[in-house]
């Protein structure tokens, strides 16, 4: 089974924070993707990874950055949080399909 | 530029049917996918259906796919209470990475 995991399940931020989300997965996937997932918008491509130290802009990749040192582990950065950036946080890998880790709720108060 | 469009809410009985209807713009689609997602839980991919194909059926779900009208649907037959959870449909096309999702549609299901 692919497992995807994601270091945190709900995290709390103040506005202006350095934010990292961790997210891993066991099954050597080359691709690796960060979504945000909020209500009524469905989830949208932040950015995305086909290789180590190979990243692309997704749809909105504004306020982020990302980083692949390793194969197996994907981070999506916050330089300084604000509150639009409350959300859910899923990140995934794709082999045939994507495969989604269970997804980290940040809140920026 | 893409688009994949769905409703926001369905409401059925135990036992009866449901059916989740999903439409999208891109026409160079190839596969289509629903996805379900619990609460506090990650998307979980429940069926996918190639571009080329009109039907797919597995178990209870059961996949149509008018390429025409680019709609997709999705039927779970004799729904329980367990289907509660959002329901996200999403395209790719062939040679891309790239995902769109709908908007989900949150189903709930009444005792």
């Amino acid at each position: 089974d692919v497992k995807v995991t994601q270091s945190s399940r709900y995290l709390v931020k103040r506005t202006g924070e350095k934010v990292f989300l961790e997210c891993v997965q066991d099954m050597d996937h080359e691709n690796m993707f960060w979504y945000r997932q909020d209500p009524g918008l469905g989830l949208r491509l932040i950015y995305f990874s086909y290789d180590v130290k190979m990243k692309e802009k997704g749809d909105i990749p504004e306020g982020y950055s990302v980083s692949r040192e390793k194969k197996e582990r994907f981070s999506l950065i916050l330089e300084s949080a604000s509150t639009n950036q409350t959300s859910m946080y899923l990140c995934a890998t794709q082999a045939e399909t994507q495969y989604f880790g269970p997804g980290t709720r940040l809140l920026v108060l | 530029g893409e688009d994949v469009e769905q409703s926001l809410f369905l409401s059925v009985r135990e036992g009866d049917s449901s059916v989740i209807n999903c439409t999208y713009t891109d026409s160079s689609s190839t596969y289509l996918y629903w996805y379900k997602q619990e609460p506090g839980a990650g998307l979980q991919l429940l069926t996918y259906i190639f571009s080329n194909m009109d039907m797919k059926q597995d178990q209870r779900l059961t996949v149509l796919l008018n390429k025409k009208d680019k709609h997709l649907s999705l039927r779970i037959a004799d729904t329980q209470t367990g289907d509660s959870a959002i329901y996200f449909c999403a395209e790719r096309a062939s040679g891309t990475y790239k995902y769109i999702f709908g908007t989900g549609t949150r189903l709930k299901v009444l005792a």
